[in-house]
């Protein structure tokens, strides 16, 4: 089945301690991204890659890292999380980018994570 | 610039009839428009989309109309069921590069 699997799917952690978020896919995608949610905000988009070793800056990469050494993983990494990084976030995976008539944007189902 | 502005934020519907979503955009180098489609506890999940080269693209109930010159677009739900009560996002991208612009999104509640 094809997938993007995020792992944890909840968190709860303090501020400051180093935190990583997982994502693969088995796709076989070229492009991953990350985004996160937030009410009234809609998605926006943090970080993504177009291929291993090469990532750019989404709309809001303040406070994340991320990287890309092999093509199924993107991990996200919050160095010193704040509470304002309390938020819903997505990984997404598409073996193409933009248009398309067979480019689709698969998400994960999300990890809930609560900084205190 | 890079915004994409979405209305209405919430919206109620009878079932049977029609939900009409709307998004503007500024950007004229955007060239695909996807709209994404959200239940509760999920990821986004794309539901149809667009390139301006095209003023209306229809799949099933869904039908997309696209505006280029107004820099518009729009999600026609025809005859709306109590089981597309869901969140809808419109979105914006450039061909050739994985940045995305997302609405801030339409929450829809079709009523039985």
């Amino acid at each position: 089945e094809a997938q993007v699997t995020q792992n944890p799917r909840y968190l709860i952690t303090v501020t400051g301690k180093k935190l990583t978020v997982t994502c693969s896919q088995n796709m076989n995608h070229e492009y991953m991204s990350w985004y996160r949610q937030d009410p009234g905000l809609g998605l926006r988009q943090i970080y993504y890659s177009m291929n291993v070793e090469v990532t750019d800056k989404g709309d809001v990469p303040e406070g994340y890292k991320v990287s890309r050494k092999e093509k199924r993983n993107f991990p996200l990494i919050l160095e010193s999380p704040s509470p304002n990084q309390t938020s819903l976030y997505f990984c997404a995976s598409s073996l193409f980018a933009g248009g398309g008539a067979k480019n689709i944007q698969y998400f994960g189902a999300g990890t809930r994570l609560s900084v205190l | 610039q890079q915004q994409v502005k979405q209305s209405p934020q919430s919206l109620i519907v009878q079932k049977g009839g029609i939900s009409i979503i709307n998004c503007a955009y500024e950007n004229t180098a955007f060239d695909y428009f996807p709209w994404y489609q959200q239940f509760p506890g999920k990821g986004p999940a794309l539901l149809i989309a667009i390139r301006p080269d095209v003023s209306e693209k229809k799949e099933g109930r869904f039908t997309i109309s696209f505006n280029k010159s107004a820099k518009q677009f729009s999600l026609h739900i025809m005859d709306s069921q109590p089981g597309d009560s869901a969140t809808y996002f419109c979105a914006a991208s450039v061909s050739g590069t994985y940045k995305y612009i997302f609405g801030t999104g339409t929450r829809l509640k079709v009523l039985a």
